[in-house]
C-alpha cells in the first residue's frame, strides 16, 4: 500500500519555541514529490513546503523547513519561532500517478 | 483571480435527494480534482479530470458522478445521498497532472470546501 503516515495526532508549542511534525510515507517510485499542507479552521488547504524527492537539499521557506530522509521515507517538519497563526491542522502528501496521498493530519495549537 | 470557487458552503440532505456541487477556477488551469476529507483521514480523490472532456475515477468513486463542463467548471453529483457522504468535499485544480519523476510538478489549488451533511 501506499501510503503517509502521521503519528502525532494533536501537539502543542509555546509561542515562539520550535516544533516537529512527523510524517512518514511508503512509495515503490524513485521519484515524487513531498508536500506538507496547512488547514486552519476556515478550511482552507494552503501549501507551506513541497521537497522534490530527486533534491537532496532540504526545502525552506521562511520559517518552515523539512528534514527529507529519502532512504528511510521520512519527511518532516520544522516550525521555527511558532507564531499564534500556525494554529491549524497540518498534512504531510505525497504525489501519485495522477492525485496527492495524504496523511491524516496533524493538528497544532500554539500556545500564548 | 478568485481562484477555485466551490458552491454551496454547506448543505443539509435528506437520505435519498440528489444534489450536485459546483466548482469552477478562473486560472485556465487543465487538471480539477473533487476530494472528501472524513474526521482522523486525510483527503481522498474521488474523481478527477485531467483535461477538458476526460473525467477517471478516483480511490472512493462509488455513489458519485462528474461532469466537466468545460475546462473552467467540474461538478460533482450525489444521486441518491447516503449517510456514509457526509463529508467535506473540496475541489482542486492544477496546469496539469502531477507527475512523478519529472523535472516539473504543478501545485494543486483548493476551493474552500464544502461541508455536506446527510441525515
Amino acid at each position: 500500500a501506499q501510503t503517509v503516515t502521521q503519528s502525532q495526532p494533536e501537539m502543542s508549542v509555546q509561542e515562539a519555541e520550535t516544533v516537529t511534525l512527523s510524517c512518514t510515507y511508503d512509495t515503490s517510485e524513485n521519484n515524487y514529490y513531498l508536500f506538507w499542507y496547512k488547514q486552519p479552521p476556515s478550511r482552507q488547504m494552503i501549501l507551506v513546503i513541497r521537497q522534490e524527492a530527486y533534491k537532496q537539499q532540504n526545502a525552506t521557506e521562511n520559517r518552515f523547513s523539512v528534514n527529507f530522509q529519502k532512504a528511510a521515507k521520512s519527511f518532516s517538519l520544522k516550525i521555527s519561532d511558532s507564531q499564534l497563526g500556525d494554529t491549524a491542522m497540518y498534512f504531510c502528501a505525497r504525489t501519485g500517478a495522477n492525485n496527492l496521498f495524504f496523511g491524516t493530519g496533524t493538528r497544532l495549537t500554539v500556545i500564548p | 483571480n478568485a481562484g477555485v470557487t466551490q458552491t454551496p458552503k454547506f448543505q443539509v440532505l435528506k437520505t435519498g435527494q440528489s444534489m450536485t456541487l459546483q466548482c469552477a477556477q478562473d486560472m485556465n488551469h487543465n487538471s480539477m480534482y473533487w476530494y472528501r476529507q472524513d474526521p482522523g483521514m486525510g483527503l481522498r480523490l474521488i474523481y478527477y479530470s485531467a483535461s477538458e472532456g476526460t473525467t477517471d475515477k478516483g480511490e472512493v468513486p462509488n455513489g458519485y458522478n462528474v461532469s466537466r463542463l468545460n475546462k473552467r467548471e467540474f461538478s460533482l453529483r450525489l444521486e441518491s445521498a447516503a449517510p456514509s457522504q457526509t463529508s467535506v468535499y473540496f475541489c482542486a485544480s492544477s496546469e496539469a497532472l502531477p507527475r512523478s519523476g519529472g523535472p516539473s510538478y504543478n501545485e494543486q489549488f483548493f476551493g474552500p470546501g464544502t461541508r455536506l451533511t446527510v441525515l
